[in-house]
Formats: C-alpha cells, sequence, structure tokens
C-alpha cells in the first residue's frame, strides 16, 4: 500500500521568512496530493492540492510542487505570518486519503 | 450547508463500556471516511464507505471497532468493548468520489474521546 514520508517534523521560522515541507510517497499510481492545515484543537483543513498532471500550483502565499519522477512534493508558504503556526499534513492519494506524520510549523513574530 | 457534522464532540467513559460515534455527511458527498487522531499514530483512515457500501476497513483496529452506514446520511462508529487505548479524537470525512478521480475530503469537528 502508499506509505509517505513527512518531514521535518517540527519547523520554527521567523515571521517573514519562508518554510518549506517535504513530502515522499511510494504508490506511483497516486494522483491526488492535498495538504491540509489543523489548528490546535481544530479540523484538518484542505490548504492546497495538486494533481499528478500538474507540477506546481500556486495560491497567494502557498504553492506545492509535484515531482512524480522523484515521488515527492512540497509545501511552500512565504511570507510567514503568526497565524500560520500549525500542524500541517501532507497526503497521496488514488481513493483514500494516506497522510505523512505533520509537521509543526511555528511562525516567531 | 453545516459541513459534517460528528456527535457527540466529547465522550468519557469507562472501560467495557460501548461507545457510539455518529456522524453525518455532507449532502450529495457520495464517500465518507472515519479517521482516528493520536499524538503517536497520527491520522489514521479506519474505513470507508462509498454509497454507503464499506470499501477499504483495513485500517479498524480489531473487532470491537464496527462500522454503518445505513443511509446516505448518516454513519456509526461503534467501539464495544471500549479500552483505554481507544482514547483519541476520531473524525469522521466527506468527499466526492469519482471513476478514477478523488476531490477534497471534508473534516468534521471530531470526536474526542477518553476512556477510563
Amino acid at each position: 500500500g502508499e506509505n509517505v514520508e513527512q518531514h521535518p517534523s517540527t519547523l520554527s521560522v521567523q515571521e517573514g521568512d519562508s518554510a518549506v515541507i517535504k513530502c515522499t510517497y511510494s504508490d506511483s499510481a497516486s494522483n491526488y496530493f492535498p495538504w491540509y492545515k489543523q489548528e490546535l484543537g481544530k479540523r484538518p483543513q484542505l490548504i492546497i492540492d495538486i494533481r499528478s498532471n500538474v507540477g506546481e500550483k500556486k495560491d497567494q502565499r502557498i504553492a506545492v510542487t509535484l515531482n512524480k519522477t522523484a515521488k515527492h512534493f512540497s509545501l511552500h508558504i512565504t511570507e510567514t505570518q503568526p497565524e500560520d503556526s500549525a500542524v500541517y499534513f501532507c497526503a497521496a492519494s488514488i481513493q483514500k486519503l494516506v497522510f505523512g506524520t505533520g509537521t509543526r510549523l511555528l511562525v516567531s513574530p | 450547508d453545516a459541513g459534517v457534522i460528528q456527535s457527540p464532540r466529547h465522550e468519557v467513559t469507562e472501560m467495557g463500556q460501548e461507545v457510539t460515534l455518529r456522524c453525518k455527511p455532507i449532502s450529495g458527498h457520495n464517500s465518507l471516511f472515519w479517521y482516528r487522531q493520536t499524538m503517536m499514530r497520527g491520522l489514521e483512515l479506519l474505513i470507508y464507505f462509498n454509497n454507503n457500501v464499506p470499501i477499504d476497513d483495513s485500517g479498524m483496529p480489531e473487532d470491537r471497532f464496527s462500522a454503518k452506514m445505513p443511509n446516505a446520511s448518516f454513519s456509526t462508529l461503534k467501539i464495544q468493548p471500549s479500552e483505554p487505548r481507544d482514547s483519541a479524537v476520531y473524525f469522521c470525512a466527506s468527499s466526492l468520489l469519482g471513476p478514477g478521480l478523488i476531490n477534497e475530503q471534508f473534516f468534521g469537528p471530531g470526536t474526542r474521546l477518553t476512556v477510563l
């Protein structure tokens, strides 16, 4: 079955810096790669997703890149703000989502 | 739409008791997913349904866990008997799946279960 690895497990940045979170997956048939943000005590919420026929997608300060050959994808957050502090999960999917272990991002003012 | 609805939001019970968690998916979604989240194991898929039919229950921990979806607007996850190691946050999510196509999963607020 699919296996998703996510790094780093924790990431601390200063406000205004960029943050990058990386994930690798094992099943080359996976075709959908969402990223979820989970604030403390809240539900996971989708922030951006990418499908296997696209290499990059951007939405304001967040972007995701996908390298199908290498089977890895990354989340990029630019101009980080304190409200970006949360746990971020990547996932890979054919029909069901397999989640990474999460990255705790802390943005210090 | 009110989004995915789960009840109860919090449940505290004693070991050995039966626990039933409930979920109402978003109207029009054809797939429903039950997840368990713990610090140690992260976010795990327990089971998912498509058009009310269980498709993959390989994540269900053991026979103490069971899930049903009697109709398109309701699902239950039951634990009987409950054990302290079942303590976790249980999320229900729904989505619209098509042939070879997966879309965003919308998560409910979760049920925080504590088994004493």
